[in-house]
């Protein structure tokens, strides 16, 4: 059964144009993250929630905003994508008690 | 600030053959994460890390973690065509978990 459930799987938008990423988790985790993965990159994180104590890495755009309306989802809004920021946008979950961190199966967005 | 560096980034190696992966990082740290990565696929997580001297394995694969050193090494033993991929090696402080940028696996029949 799927514990992390990103979707779309697939997402293509146009520059400029608003676009929201979602990500749902089963586990009852407290802590949410998005990263961001170019090609041949490393997963860069962007920000994580802890329930929703929100942590905005320094070097996240301002273009990038987002929400956790519960501890079962959390969102990605870019609100004026750019070419550059094509990538897979990856979710994942951790409880702060335990060990693990559980990725979705990412978003692959592409700007046009 | 913690950064994380593995090496080497690039390995191609034979069927049959042994070889490590190092992974370095620069501060103290709550556990580290050993994860794989296949092409256009999400991150499989391998090994998770969480006291000095830690020592993992799982078929081919042992990682081990020496806080001290703030190293983590993966050694793969005897490789076979199915262990290439990417390995990410990934370091957890205070929820914030930062990925090293990775070492491509091509393991040559």
């Amino acid at each position: 059964d799927a514990m992390v459930i990103q979707n779309p799987r697939y997402q293509v938008t146009q520059f400029g144009k608003p676009v929201t990423l979602s990500c749902s988790q089963t586990l009852n985790h407290n802590v949410m993250y998005w990263y961001q993965q170019k090609s041949s990159q490393a997963p860069k994180l962007l920000f994580h929630y802890y329930d929703k104590d929100f942590n905005n890495e320094a070097d996240t755009p301002d273009n990038f905003q987002s929400r956790r309306p519960n501890t079962s989802f959390c969102f990605l809004d870019i609100r004026s994508p750019g070419l550059g920021d094509a990538a897979m946008y990856l979710c994942a979950t951790r409880n702060r008690q335990g060990y693990e961190q559980y990725f979705g199966p990412g978003t692959r967005l592409t700007v046009t | 600030e913690l950064k994380v560096e593995q090496n080497p980034l690039f390995l191609s190696m034979q069927e049959g053959k042994n070889y490590t992966i190092y992974c370095n990082y620069s501060t103290t740290s709550d556990r580290l994460y050993w994860y794989r990565q296949d092409p256009g696929k999400s991150l499989e997580s391998l090994f998770v890390l969480l006291s000095n001297g830690a020592v993992k394995q799982e078929g081919r694969l042992m990682a081990s973690l020496d806080t001290k050193a703030r190293l983590s090494t993966l050694h793969i033993t005897a490789a076979v065509h199915d262990l290439s991929a990417t390995y990410f090696c990934a370091v957890d402080r205070d929820d914030k978990i930062i990925f090293g940028k990775g070492t491509r696996l091509h393991i040559l029949p």
